[in-house]
């Protein structure tokens, strides 16, 4: 079974702090995603890669950066973390047209 | 542009009653359909593709292109089926969109 596995379950930062989300996943799929996930706002895409060193902007990209350095690897980082990024964070991955692999999250709580 | 509409954001059921979540999608060209859902303290999974035409734990959806959409059917729901509902099409791009979702409380 796929697995793709979130570094942490629950962080707590401070304003202005740059935070690191990190997300591996084990099945070799080429794409990798990043959402956030809000009450009453569903799952909304920040970005996406489809290889290594390759990453494109979702819908909601201000904010947040990508680094994919190695294909198992996708990492999303605050640069400057704000209130309005406390969320739950989720990394998914898939192959080609196939279903998403979730991980199970991180609760990012920004004070 | 690409929008996915989940009408509701709440739907409250009695077991064993039928249950209908709706999902209308607008997308150019002919999006993959897929159902996705999150059970209490899980993380999100597939339910349903429409390609394969399964029928995970009693669940169908029939995709109505006339009406574009993919409403989500159970005919006598249970109480593990309360969870959070995400319609989900997915394009030539092969990038999801998500719906807002809708959470179905089936209470016994």
């Amino acid at each position: 079974d796929v697995k793709v596995t979130q570094s942490s379950r629950y962080l707590v930062k401070r304003t202005g702090e740059k935070v690191f989300l990190e997300c591996v996943q084990d099945m070799d799929h080429e794409n990798m995603f990043w959402y956030r996930q809000d009450p009453g706002l569903g799952l909304r895409l920040i970005y996406f890669s489809y290889d290594v060193k390759m990453k494109e902007k979702g819908d909601i990209p201000e904010g947040y950066s990508v680094s994919r350095e190695k294909k198992e690897r996708f990492s999303l980082i605050l640069e400057s973390a704000s209130t309005n990024q406390t969320s739950m964070y989720l990394c998914a991955s898939k192959q080609g047209s196939e279903k998403l692999f979730f991980g199970s999250g991180t609760q990012l709580s920004v004070l | 542009a690409q929008r996915v509409t989940q009408p509701e954001k709440l739907l409250s059921v009695f077991k064993g009653a039928p249950v209908e979540l709706k999902c209308n999608y607008s997308y150019s060209g002919s999006p993959e359909l897929f159902w996705y859902v999150q059970y209490s303290r899980q993380r999100l999974q597939l339910l349903l593709r429409h390609i394969s035409r399964e029928s995970i734990k009693g669940f169908t959806a029939d995709l109505n292109k006339g009406e574009t959409s993919f409403h989500l059917k159970k005919p006598f729901a249970q109480e593990e089926d309360s969870a959070m509902y995400y319609c989900a099409p997915q394009g030539g791009s092969y990038i999801p969109t998500f719906g807002r979702g809708t959470s179905l409380i089936v209470h016994p």
